[in-house]
Order: structure tokens, then C-alpha cells, then sequence
């Protein structure tokens, strides 16, 4: 079935640096890439997206490249603060099904 | 306010009696899913909804029962919990499947 990989599991990064997470996925039709941060004891909430028509995309200090033949896509955070720290979750939105596929999440934290 | 709403939030049972986790949502949303988060194992599919009585399987639907005769509620209905479903349980709905998933507030679930 459809499998989202999901690596590093932990990251740990001085207050300043640049981290990269990066997900690959199996299902070759899927379109929709959406990337969500868990604060401790919080719900997830969305914090970019991108879909297969684009190749990267930027919000601020957070970017997510796709990679559509490699089926690898990835999220940037630049110059991180103490409040990027966090669990980060990439998804891949099922392609021939409807469902929704989540990597198993990387728990970021920056240093100070 | 938009939001989406879960109850109970917390709920210790014991082994085969039935339970219901409500979930309900404002936002006139067709798309709703429902979501276990275990350490490890990242967020995975229960049961999805495209819309009122459309419902199918996501990733772990073994021991789980949806449905959606409204748009804005969809139940997690467990028959005969056992002690693997203690877990953290998310709702979520989104404008579509492949649009922003607003996530309720979690139900933490304990099965003895």
C-alpha cells in the first residue's frame, strides 16, 4: 500500500542553523504534499503545502521542495528560533485513493 | 469561531465496552477524517469521509466504526475496545481532501 518514509527522526540544531526534513513516498499519483508542526501536548496544525504542478515553494523562513521522479519532497526552516522546536509531520495525499498518508514525524529541537 | 471540537478529551474504559468520541465541525467541510497518534508511529488513518454517508477505510480501520449522517459530526465508534486502541485520537476536517486539515483538540483514550 502507499507508504510515506519520513527521515530524520530526531534533529537537534543550534539556534541560528538550518534544518532539513525529508520524506519520500511510494505512490507515484499522488498530487499533495502538505507539511504540519505538533507543539508538545498540541494539535497539529498546517504549516506549508505544496502540490505536484510546483517544484518549490516559500513562506518566510520555511520552504518545501518536491522532487516528482525521485518521489522525494522535503521542508527547509532557515535560521531557526527556540520556537521551531517541535514534532514535524510531511503527508502525501493518496493518489488513487483519498487518503491521507503520514511519515512517522521528526522531533526538532534547537538549541539556544 | 471555526473550530472543530472532540469529547470527551479524556476517557478510561475497560476492555470491551463500548464507547463513542464525538466530533463535530462549523466550517460546512465535506472532507473528515479520524486519526490514532502513537509514539513512533506517527499519525494514521482511521476512517475517512468525503461527505454525509461516504465513508471509507484509511490505514488502521480493524476495531473502529464511523459514520456520517450529518455533515458537520462524524462519531468514532469503538464496539468492543481492547487495550491496543489506547492511544490519541484526532479529528480533522478540511475543505477537501487535499485542502488544509483543521484538527480537533485530541481524545486521550486508555483501554484497561
Amino acid at each position: 500500500g502507499e507508504n510515506v518514509e519520513q527521515h530524520p527522526s530526531t534533529l537537534s540544531v543550534q539556534e541560528g542553523d538550518s534544518a532539513v526534513i525529508k520524506c519520500t513516498y511510494s505512490d507515484s499519483a499522488s498530487n499533495y504534499f502538505p507539511w504540519y508542526k505538533q507543539e508538545l501536548g498540541k494539535r497539529p496544525q498546517l504549516i506549508i503545502d505544496i502540490r505536484s504542478n510546483v517544484g518549490e515553494k516559500k513562506d518566510q523562513r520555511i520552504a518545501v521542495t518536491l522532487n516528482k521522479t525521485a518521489k522525494h519532497f522535503s521542508l527547509h526552516i532557515t535560521e531557526t528560533q527556540p520556537e521551531d522546536s517541535a514534532v514535524y509531520f510531511c503527508a502525501a495525499e493518496g493518489g488513487a485513493t483519498n487518503k491521507l498518508i503520514f511519515g512517522t514525524g521528526t522531533l526538532l529541537a534547537v538549541q539556544p | 469561531e471555526a473550530q472543530v471540537t472532540q469529547n470527551p478529551r479524556y476517557l478510561i474504559t475497560v476492555t470491551g465496552k463500548k464507547l463513542t468520541v464525538t466530533c463535530s465541525q462549523n466550517m460546512n467541510h465535506e472532507y473528515m477524517s479520524w486519526y490514532r497518534q502513537d509514539p513512533g508511529l506517527g499519525l494514521r488513518q482511521i476512517y475517512y469521509s468525503m461527505n454525509v454517508e461516504v465513508t471509507d477505510k484509511g490505514d488502521v480501520p480493524e476495531g473502529y466504526k464511523v459514520s456520517r449522517k450529518e455533515k458537520r459530526n462524524f462519531p468514532l465508534i469503538l464496539e468492543s475496545p481492547s487495550p491496543n486502541q489506547t492511544s490519541l485520537y484526532f479529528c480533522a476536517s478540511s475543505p477537501s481532501r487535499t485542502g488544509k486539515q483543521f484538527f480537533g483538540p485530541g481524545t486521550r483514550l486508555t483501554v484497561l
